[in-house]
């Protein structure tokens, strides 16, 4: 069974560019959650999905988006990307909107540089 | 206030030995779940164990096992006969159970050097 994947694994934008990452997430999962990774502020939550709602949203400015199809895959969009922007975008995927289960787990992530 | 609290940034360990990485966390709703995940210089977030709060038993996953002590509010995780490729950051987080969500919140991490 595939695991989560996302694509780009690496990917060099300029300030005041817009980026967009994907993530497939395992078979026959629903839910889509994001994160962002800094050295600075840790790990941090960014958005999640369920059947292409979004559920809940993290404490982050509005350049930051994301959506969900019906096959379950998802898209986040950084628009007017800032230094501060460069981290690791981790998702995550589950089968259930709540999971209990444990069965939560993540793609290798999107490592972003903004130069 | 911090949720989820990992008190030690680094921590070494001898290969072979056993390893407690400390996680206490905060919450007062009574249904949520606890995660540990290793992180290796790759990025990549491996989950290693789940424990939920009305689960009886202490959760293990071969050479890992949680500690859970709900009184306390901790959840350690437990590593017995550590290996070199244990070598990695690893990651306490909690979901709590209120509404429809899938939202981890993380502590900061332990760094863990197995050393031969």
């Amino acid at each position: 069974k595939a695991g989560v994947t996302q694509t780009p694994r690496y990917l060099i934008k300029t300030r005041g560019q817009q980026v967009t990452l994907s993530c497939s997430p395992i078979s026959g999962h629903r839910s889509v959650s994001w994160y962002q990774q800094t050295p600075g502020q840790g790990l941090q939550f960014l958005f999640e999905y369920f059947s292409e709602t979004q559920r809940n949203k993290g404490n982050f400015p509005g350049r930051f988006s994301g959506r969900q199809f019906s096959n379950s895959r998802s898209e986040m969009n950084v628009s007017t990307l800032e230094l501060g922007d460069s981290a690791l975008y981790l998702c995550a995927s589950s089968l259930r909107a709540a999971d209990n289960t444990g069965e939560l787990f993540f793609g290798e992530g999107s490592r972003l540089t903004v130069l | 206030a911090q949720k989820i609290t990992q008190t030690q940034p680094g921590m070494f360990v001898q290969e072979k030995e056993a390893v407690t990485l400390d996680c206490t966390y905060d919450t007062s709703d009574p249904s949520y779940g606890l995660f540990w995940y290793k992180q290796p210089s790759s990025g990549e977030m491996i989950f290693l164990i789940y424990q939920g709060s009305y689960d009886q038993q202490n959760a293990t996953e071969g050479r890992y096992s949680l500690n859970f002590q709900k009184a306390r509010k901790s959840a350690n995780l437990v590593i017995s006969a550590s290996q070199l490729g244990d070598s990695a950051m690893y990651f306490c987080a909690m979901r709590e159970g209120r509404g429809a969500t899938n939202k981890l919140i993380f502590g900061t991490g332990t760094l863990l050097a197995v050393q031969p």
